[in-house]
């Protein structure tokens, strides 16, 4: 079955910028999502078709591809942000969807 | 306010059934793409399945795939997953959401608070 790659944490100071990567040989088919979820609560939408951002996610948050492996950014990072985050595409077919096992963001 | 509100889960016996629901207001449900996805206890989200939106295309994981049932009812704007044969590995949080867009390419923009199953003897 088709899998995504996110590395399992990532840690940064607060006001630097956090890169959090997810691999998979579909992505340059497919478009890619991010999702942010924090503890106790359900996920929320921060990127969508690969680098889009839904109304009211701040403009710190940014997503981009290259090949098999997109990138979501935050820059500026805040207390707040520290969070899981799950990207999610779609297998070639686009008929199966599959989310990358989550990377911890942890503030320091 | 655009809201969704999951039901039905519980404590079940491994080889059981249930029948989850969740009830979609604030926008016009028949409109839109459905998803199931859940959260085992301190593991990562798996998607589940997806409905269109009158119900003529359906998609599952492999791991439910001839267990579970996705469904819907535009009239009564309710989105519906039936569970069958549980196993353990099916305990988790179930949450539904929204996939806006054509086939959901605008991502699941609209989460509920999701319903816990638990599948034990």
């Amino acid at each position: 079955s088709y899998e995504l790659t996110q590395p399992p944490s990532v840690s940064v100071s607060p006001g630097q910028t956090a890169r959090i990567t997810c691999s998979g040989d579909a992505l340059p088919k497919q478009y890619a999502y991010w999702y942010q979820q924090k503890p106790g609560q359900a996920p929320v939408l921060v990127i969508y078709k690969d680098s889009e951002r839904p109304s009211g996610i701040p403009e710190r948050f940014s997503g981009s591809s290259s090949g098999t492996t997109v990138t979501l950014t935050i820059s500026g990072v805040q207390a707040e942000d520290e969070a899981d985050y799950y990207c999610q595409s779609a297998d070639s077919s686009g008929t199966s969807w599959v989310f990358g096992g989550g990377t911890k963001l942890t503030v320091l | 306010e655009v809201q969704l509100v999951e039901s039905g889960g519980g404590l079940v016996q491994p080889g059981g059934s249930l029948r989850l629901s969740c009830a979609a207001s604030g926008f016009t449900f028949s409109s839109y793409w459905m998803s199931w996805v859940r959260q085992a206890p301190g593991k990562g989200l798996e998607w589940v399945a997806n409905i269109k939106q009158d119900g003529s295309e359906k998609y599952y994981v492999d791991s439910v795939k001839g267990r579970f049932t996705i469904s819907r009812d535009n009239a009564k704007n309710s989105l519906y997953l039936q569970m069958n044969s549980l196993r353990a590995e099916d305990t988790a949080v179930y949450y539904c959401a929204r996939a806006a867009g054509v086939r959901g390419v605008l991502g699941m923009d609209v989460w509920g608070q999701g319903t816990t199953v638990t599948v034990s003897s």
